[in-house]
Order: C-alpha cells, then sequence, then structure tokens
C-alpha cells in the first residue's frame, strides 16, 4: 500500500535556529502533500497543501515566510520551520494524496509525523 | 464552522475489556466521518468511515454508528487487546474545501489507548 516516511521523527533545536522537516512518498508519486500540525491538546491543524512544482497554499493564519514549504519532486516534500522559537514548538504531520484520490472513498496517507521542540 | 469533540486520554483498560471513545461533532452540511489509528511510530491509518447516518463503519473488531441525531460517532470494540494500544483520532470531511482546494478535513484531538496485560 502507499507509505508516507516523514524525518526526523524527533527534533530539538535553539530559538533562532532553522529545522526542516522531511516527507517522502515511499511507493506511489505524490502530486498533492499536507502539512499539518497539532499543539498540545488541540487538534490537528491544516497548514498549507503542497503542489510538486509550484507554490503552496497556505491555511488562514499560517505565516509563509516562517514555514517554508519545497515540493521539488513527486516523491519529496519538505516543511522548513525557519527562526523556530518555543512557541513553534508542536507535532508536525504530513499527508499525501496518491493519484488525486477522493479523501472521503479512500482517505490520505499520513507519515509518523515530527516532534519540534524549541529551546 | 466544523468541528470534532472526542475524549482527551489517556485511555487505560485491561486486555479485553470493554472500549468506547467518544465522538461527537459539528458540521454545517452532511459530513463523512471517520475514525483513524496511529499506532507507536506509524502514520495515522484510516480505520473505519461511514458517509450517512445509521451507516456502521467496522474494521479489525472496532465499529462506530453514525448518529446524525445525536451528532456523534463514537468507537467501539468488545474486546481490547495490548496490540490495539494506539492514539484514535475522530475526523470529519464536509464539502467545503481547504485553501488548496482539496477536501478540508477537521480532526478531534486524539484520544491515547492504552491496554495493559
Amino acid at each position: 500500500g502507499a507509505v508516507v516516511s516523514q524525518h526526523p521523527s524527533w527534533v530539538i533545536c535553539k530559538s533562532g535556529t532553522s529545522v526542516k522537516i522531511e516527507c517522502r512518498s515511499l511507493d506511489f508519486q505524490a502530486t498533492t502533500m499536507f502539512w499539518y500540525r497539532q499543539f498540545p491538546k488541540q487538534s490537528l491543524m491544516l497548514m498549507a497543501t503542497s503542489n510538486e512544482g509550484s507554490k503552496a497554499t497556505y491555511e488562514q493564519g499560517v505565516e509563509k515566510d516562517k514555514f517554508l514549504i519545497n515540493h521539488a519532486s513527486l516523491t519529496l516534500s519538505t516543511l522548513t520551520v525557519t527562526s523556530a522559537h518555543p512557541e513553534d514548538s508542536s507535532f508536525y504531520i504530513c499527508s499525501a494524496n496518491p493519484g488525486h484520490r477522493g479523501f472521503v472513498l479512500y482517505g490520505y496517507t499520513f507519515g509518523s509525523g515530527t516532534r519540534l521542540t524549541v529551546v | 464552522g466544523d468541528s470534532v469533540t472526542q475524549m482527551e486520554g489517556p485511555v487505560t483498560l485491561s486486555e479485553e475489556a470493554f472500549l468506547t471513545i467518544n465522538c461527537t461533532y459539528t458540521a454545517t452540511g452532511y459530513p463523512s466521518l471517520f475514525w483513524y489509528v496511529q499506532y507507536p511510530g506509524e502514520g495515522l491509518q484510516l480505520l473505519l468511515k461511514a458517509t450517512k447516518a445509521d451507516d456502521k463503519g467496522s474494521n479489525k473488531g472496532f465499529e462506530a454508528t453514525y448518529r446524525k441525531e445525536t451528532t456523534s460517532f463514537h468507537l467501539e470494540k468488545g474486546s481490547v487487546q495490548v496490540s490495539d494500544s494506539a492514539v484514535y483520532f475522530c475526523a470529519l470531511s464536509d464539502r467545503g474545501l481547504n485553501s488548496g482546494g482539496y477536501q478540508k478535513v477537521t480532526f478531534g484531538i486524539g484520544t491515547k489507548l492504552q491496554v495493559i496485560p
């Protein structure tokens, strides 16, 4: 089945540094990937939709200059948290839509998530 | 807007106990409802779904019935196993689209289930 690999699983970084999170589709081509984050005791919230070869589309309230998304190939999307601060500490998770399938019928394939802690 | 409310965990049960994880929702339209499961170190996986009222989704011994009158989609299993220890997310998908033009999905906070031998 469709598998999405996300790395790293967890990362601790100093305030002011940048962190890159990778999301790879291992056995399918993902023209579209989604990035979510989850703060403690809150729901998974969609941050942005990443389309291969074009700019990402960000949800309202998400700073595009802070959360840089690059989807340069059909199997890799990256999320870079720039100039990270403690309030960016969260759980980030990506998902991919194999072959433009509808979510209702098939669901999307998710990575295992990245726990980011900024100190 | 749409929202999903599920019980906070962790829920700790002994093996073979009966499981209920409550999920209620609010939606502007007529949503489809889902339960996703995340085992340790793995991605979220679709566990079951229901697309219309009174539908029952089932998989791996888990069941959930779409109750429109109570706007609920509670997850149940008659006898849990240690291998069921995971985080369970309730979710809904309505007709709305996200900013990227894809079906919008609203998740609950996730409920951690711990099953002890």
